[in-house]
């Protein structure tokens, strides 16, 4: 069935420095990838996303890139700081007439000061 | 806050409990969903509805039954539930339900099942 994997499962950065999380997809039907941003005792947020028709796009200090023949894609967060620190999900979705959404298992990052 | 609240935002069950989760968002969008977080899972989605109207069920046991009154208000009523139920229960809301809609979740209410 459908699957979206995410690496790494927790990831340490120095503040000021770049994290990279990476997700895979096995759904080549998959055309749209939003990234959401979970802090303690929140609901998920979005972040920012991308749809199949585009490669790469960028907000401030967040980027996502997306590999289609891959199927793969990836969050790149630069100049990392500690509010940056939350549980961050990868999903890609499926318009099915209706859609489906299916989510990574999350990557816990830490921005240590 | 997003504008999406839910109610209560602790919850402490025996199997043989019937209970209600309720969200309300004040967006005033057209579209609500549930999901379940488990600790060792990632995010399921479990309903959606659009206009009142419920367009995905995504396998959910029937011990677990959506009620949408209105496009604002949402509930999940839980009946003879599982310890493997527990888990935290988000509800989202968006301006209807298409894929490519930004979803706005409330905080979760965490559920266990004793």
């Amino acid at each position: 069935g459908e699957n979206v994997e995410q690496h790494p499962s927790t990831l340490s950065v120095q503040e000021g420095d770049s994290a990279v999380i990476k997700c895979t997809y096995s759904d080549s039907a998959s055309n749209y990838f939003p990234w959401y941003k979970q802090e303690l005792g929140k609901g998920p947020q979005l972040i920012i996303d991308i749809r199949s028709n585009v490669g790469e796009k960028k907000d401030q200090r967040i980027a996502v890139t997306l590999n289609k023949t891959a199927k793969h894609f990836s969050l790149h967060i630069t100049e990392t700081q500690p509010e940056d620190s939350a549980v961050y999900f990868c999903a890609a979705t499926i318009d099915t007439g209706g859609f489906k959404t299916i989510f990574g298992a999350g990557t816990r990052l830490f921005v240590k000061a | 806050e997003t504008g999406v609240t839910q109610t209560p935002r602790h919850l402490v069950m025996g199997m043989t409990n019937k209970k209600s989760l309720k969200c309300e968002q004040h967006l005033g969008h057209n579209a609500m969903y549930w999901y379940k977080q488990s600790a060792k899972k990632p995010l399921e989605l479990m309903f959606v509805y659009n206009f009142k109207e419920q367009t995905e069920n995504n396998s959910v046991p029937s011990r677990f039954s959506p009620e949408c009154p209105n496009s604002s208000h949402l509930f999940l009523h839980l009946h003879t539930l599982q310890p493997e139920d527990s888990a935290l229960y988000l509800c989202a809301s968006s301006q209807v339900a298409q894929q490519t809609d930004t979803q706005y979740f409330g905080p979760g209410t965490r559920l266990t099942v004793l």
